[in-house]
């Protein structure tokens, strides 16, 4: 079964600093890969997907991701953050072309002003 | 268009009682899940249903939760009785059904607390 590991839990930057989420997965097949995120008092919302082709994938709000397969990772990147970011993230897989979701724990970003 | 709705969106009971959670999907998506959110954990699955079929539920403790899909749109959600280890967020999510690109939307959750 696959599984996703998300290292950092919570991470604080200050305005303007650059963003990256480390997200790795375990599966050796086809993977589609998701990153969502839940702003406070919000429910769970898509943020970027990749699904196949350009391994460099843009989402909403200036961010990106990369899937290095390799590596078995997808982080996020986002190189400026803002005070609106402050929210947390998750990385999710689904493996094997079924419709299963298996996310990670989760990594609770602050921005200080 | 209308998101995923759930109710209630908070729900307070004792141990060993018994609650419902209410789902009512974006309209025309086939599948729908449900999904229980541990404080500190991502979302897990408990189950999928296509239509009014269930596709998976092998991680729904079965011994005290229940689900079903009337007529393939609503969901109810039982837990029967309640465990202190039930405190979570119980989500929903519906999507199309499109073999593995589909993008799955959430609904705002029902927080279960267990006293």
């Amino acid at each position: 079964a696959q599984s996703v590991s998300q290292h950092n839990h919570h991470v604080i930057l200050s305005e303007a600093a650059s963003l990256e989420l480390g997200c790795n997965y375990s599966y050796g097949g086809t993977v589609n890969l998701f990153w969502y995120v839940q702003y406070p008092g919000q429910h769970l919302q898509l943020l970027l997907k990749y699904f196949s082709g350009d391994p460099l994938v843009k989402g909403i709000k200036g961010f990106e991701a990369e899937f290095i397969k390799s590596k078995f990772s997808f982080n996020l990147r986002k190189p400026s953050v803002q005070w609106s970011d402050t929210a947390e993230y998750f990385c999710a897989v689904k493996a094997g072309g079924g419709n299963k979701l298996t996310f990670g724990t989760g990594t609770q970003l602050k921005v200080e002003l | 268009e209308a998101g995923v709705a759930q109710s209630p969106r908070y729900k307070i009971i004792e141990k060993r009682q018994s609650v419902a959670f209410w789902c009512n999907p974006i309209s025309g998506h086939a599948t729908l899940y449900w999904y229980q959110q541990i404080l500190g954990q991502g979302p897990k699955l408990l189950i999928q249903f296509q239509n009014n079929g269930v596709v998976d539920d092998s991680q729904l403790p079965k011994d005290r939760f229940s689900a079903e899909r009337l007529k393939g749109v609503d969901s109810t959600l039982k837990i029967q009785p309640a465990k202190l280890e039930d405190s979570a967020v119980y989500l929903c999510a519906s999507s199309l059904w499109e073999q593995g690109r589909d993008e799955q939307f959430f609904g705002p959750g029902t927080r279960l607390t267990v006293l």
